[in-house]
């Protein structure tokens, strides 16, 4: 069974530093990945996703995330945080095959501080 | 741009009561979900539907739920005798099913806060 693990429930960081939220997953095949933003009383946007290809994959707001199947991690980053970028932000994994189900991780509140 | 809508996005009720949630998905998409977030737990998936049918379904969804798709534009969740355990964020997205891994992309509505009393 797929799961995905978001290492940090909460991550602060000083306006202008490098944004770097952790994603885990297990799962018997490679699976796709997404990351999630999620802004007070408003839905989940896509970040992000890895299907195939390109493991470095870019995003909106100038994030990133690179696939490591050695390392089963889909890691989020960010060189330099800006103020609007505090959120609660949420990985997720989809097996290729299996009816496109999404599992999500706990989610990441991350704080910038000014 | 297109996006995904719920209503309401705030519904209380009584234990044993019957609530539908109403979504209206992006109107070329051909594949609706729900999931909910208990507070402080993760997202979990509930049932996807397709083509008329539900494709596939969590352990969660069970007896107590259904969903219709009843015009073409509608997506409704239905919970026939709520529980205090079913108190959490309901969101509904869709995605487009076109192929490809653009199919893969699921967008979201902001969600239905449902508290059952």
């Amino acid at each position: 069974a797929q799961s995905v693990t978001q290492l940090g429930s909460h991550v602060s960081v000083s306006e202008g530093a490098l944004v770097l939220l952790r994603c885990n997953y297990s799962s018997s095949v490679p699976p796709y990945l997404f990351w999630y933003v999620q802004y007070p009383n408003q839905g989940l946007q896509l970040l992000l996703k890895y299907t195939t290809g390109a493991t470095l994959v870019k995003g909106i707001n100038g994030f990133e995330a690179e696939f490591k199947k050695s390392e089963t991690s889909f890691h989020l980053t960010k060189p330099s945080a800006h103020m609007s970028d505090a959120a609660e932000y949420v990985c997720a994994g989809s097996a290729r095959l299996a009816g496109n189900m999404l599992t999500f991780g706990g989610g990441t509140r991350l704080m910038v501080k000014p | 741009e297109p996006e995904v809508t719920q209503t309401p996005s705030h519904q209380v009720t009584q234990m044993g009561q019957e609530v539908i949630l109403r979504c209206v998905p992006i109107s070329n998409h051909l594949y609706f979900y729900w999931y909910r977030q208990i507070l402080g737990q993760k997202v979990e998936f509930l049932v996807s539907f397709y083509n008329n049918e539900i494709s596939e379904k969590s352990e969660i969804f069970d007896d107590q739920f259904s969903v219709e798709r009843p015009d073409g534009s509608n997506f409704t969740l239905k919970i026939r005798s709520t529980k205090l355990e079913d108190s959490a964020m309901y969101f509904c997205a869709s995605s487009t099913g076109a192929g490809g891994s653009a199919s893969y992309e699921q967008y979201f509505g902001p969600g239905t806060r449902l508290t059952v009393t």
